[in-house]
């Protein structure tokens, strides 16, 4: 079983549409989640950190559920733009000396359709 | 602005040709890493480094190995490149205790014939 496990998708929503992705981890030790976008042919980059009590930025939205170990991302009127694959990222202490181990989901495509 | 670079876009090699891939960071950053990306595979961890000279496996190190000279550059090294190492070769680093804000360079695209 994967450490970090997410829906490949594809999801294909409307413009305007909200959609909502989740994201599962097996280790309860896990202490920082991550959501990181990618571009087709491009890096990854950090679109926004997920805390506890949830938080919002625009027009995203991450929640945690630490109980259920899983986090999600919800995105309000989707934008052409948003069209990008979106990676879970978790982050726990210890794996690598004494280094935080990150480990990173599979990815979630999201196309936006006009 | 931040900047990871890489030394190559694209880049086809032979099996059994030794590979260098370079990755150059210019923010000062302690720790490097070294990824492959797969199709339904995610990011995987190769190697990385918290510091010069420094080197820890991750989780696939089989058939790579790494070089950190300088604080600012880590090669990658596959000593025989095989088939199964055609893959998206992606490069990050971070500055110790902000593991999160990995900054990723632009990414190699290695094709093993």
């Amino acid at each position: 079983r994967k450490e970090v496990e997410q829906d490949p998708g594809p999801f294909n929503v409307p413009e305007g549409a909200t959609v909502a992705f989740n994201c599962t981890y097996s280790n309860s030790a896990s202490q920082s989640f991550f959501w990181y976008r990618q571009d087709c042919r491009k890096e990854p980059k950090l679109l926004m950190s997920v805390y506890s009590s949830g938080n919002e930025d625009g027009r995203f939205t991450a929640q945690l559920n630490r109980a259920s170990q899983y986090i999600s991302l919800l995105i309000r009127d989707s934008k052409l733009s948003d069209s990008a694959t979106y990676l879970c990222v978790v982050q726990h202490i210890g794996g690598y000396s004494s280094a935080s181990k990150i480990i990173f989901g599979s990815g979630t495509r999201l196309s936006i359709r006009p | 602005d931040v900047k990871v670079t890489q030394s190559s876009r694209y880049l086809v090699k032979r099996t059994g040709e030794k590979v260098f891939l370079e990755c150059v960071q210019d923010m000062d950053h302690e720790n490097m890493f070294w990824y492959r990306q797969d199709p339904g595979l995610g990011l995987r961890l190769i190697y990385f480094s918290y510091d010069v000279k420094m080197k820890e496996k991750g989780d696939i190190p089989e058939g790579y190995s790494v070089s950190r000279e300088k604080k600012e550059r880590f090669s990658l090294i596959l000593e025989s490149a095989s088939t199964n190492q055609t893959s998206m070769y992606l490069c990050a680093s971070t500055r110790t205790g902000e593991y999160e804000t990995q900054y990723f360079g632009p990414g190699t695209r290695l094709l093993v014939l």
